[in-house]
């Protein structure tokens, strides 16, 4: 079967750098998504990773290794205001977008 | 308006109530999603409509029945529903494949059934 796995939850302190991982096992692969989802709010796009590496936004990054099939999304100079879930989502051969449970961070003073 | 709007943003039914829920895309997007989001589960794709063509998931009951009038709006119309559908209904949009591009979400409606 086709499986994402995450954390389910992570602490980390303000002004920290924290790593969320995911693992993925999919027929095929297509590419791989992170999105961020505050409480009660809409999920918004981070970033999108289709060949190994990483991939490098302002204080977050995303890196995917796709013989590994693993993908961490990092984050650093962590603020208040990125306490929420993160969703790691991957596209399968069948044009199919298979999403993790998520990855609620908890981001302490 | 911008982005993706769903109305309301909050719902209450009893099981023999009907409802709908209205998404609205102001994106010039040609395809539009229902998902459903269940606390600590992974988004559980529901339809799929693209260049307002219906793609089904067969494993969605018939109590949720989808309908595009155009590209722009998408509606999930409810009917005796279970106190298990209560959940996050969230409405997204994209332009081409969601392997390869970005959806863009709604607000979501918090739906509970009684």
């Amino acid at each position: 079967g086709q499986n994402i796995d995450q954390p389910t939850e992570m602490t980390a302190t303000e002004g920290a750098i924290v790593q969320i991982n995911c693992t993925y096992q999919t027929s095929g692969f297509n590419g791989l998504f992170w999105y961020q989802q505050h409480a009660g709010e809409a999920p918004t796009f981070l970033s999108y990773n289709v060949l190994d590496g990483l991939e490098e936004k302002g204080r977050f990054s995303s890196f995917l290794s796709r013989s590994k099939g693993y993908s961490y999304l990092l984050l650093k100079e962590l603020q208040m205001k990125d306490s929420a879930s993160y969703l790691c989502a991957v596209g399968d051969s069948n044009y199919q977008l298979i999403w993790g449970a998520g990855t609620k961070l908890i981001i302490k003073p | 308006e911008t982005g993706v709007t769903q109305t309301p943003r909050h719902l209450v039914m009893g099981m023999t109530n009907k409802k709908s829920l209205k998404c609205e895309q102001h994106l010039g997007h040609n395809a539009m999603y229902w998902y459903k989001q269940s606390a600590k589960k992974p988004l559980e794709l529901m339809f799929v409509y693209s260049l307002e063509e219906r793609v089904e998931n067969n494993s969605v009951p018939s109590r949720f029945s989808p309908e595009c009038p155009n590209s722009s709006h998408l509606f999930l119309h409810l009917h005796t529903l279970q106190p298990e559908d209560s959940a996050l209904y969230l409405c997204a949009s994209s332009q081409g494949d969601i392997t390869y591009n970005e959806q863009f979400f709604g607000p979501g409606t918090r739906l509970t059934v009684l």
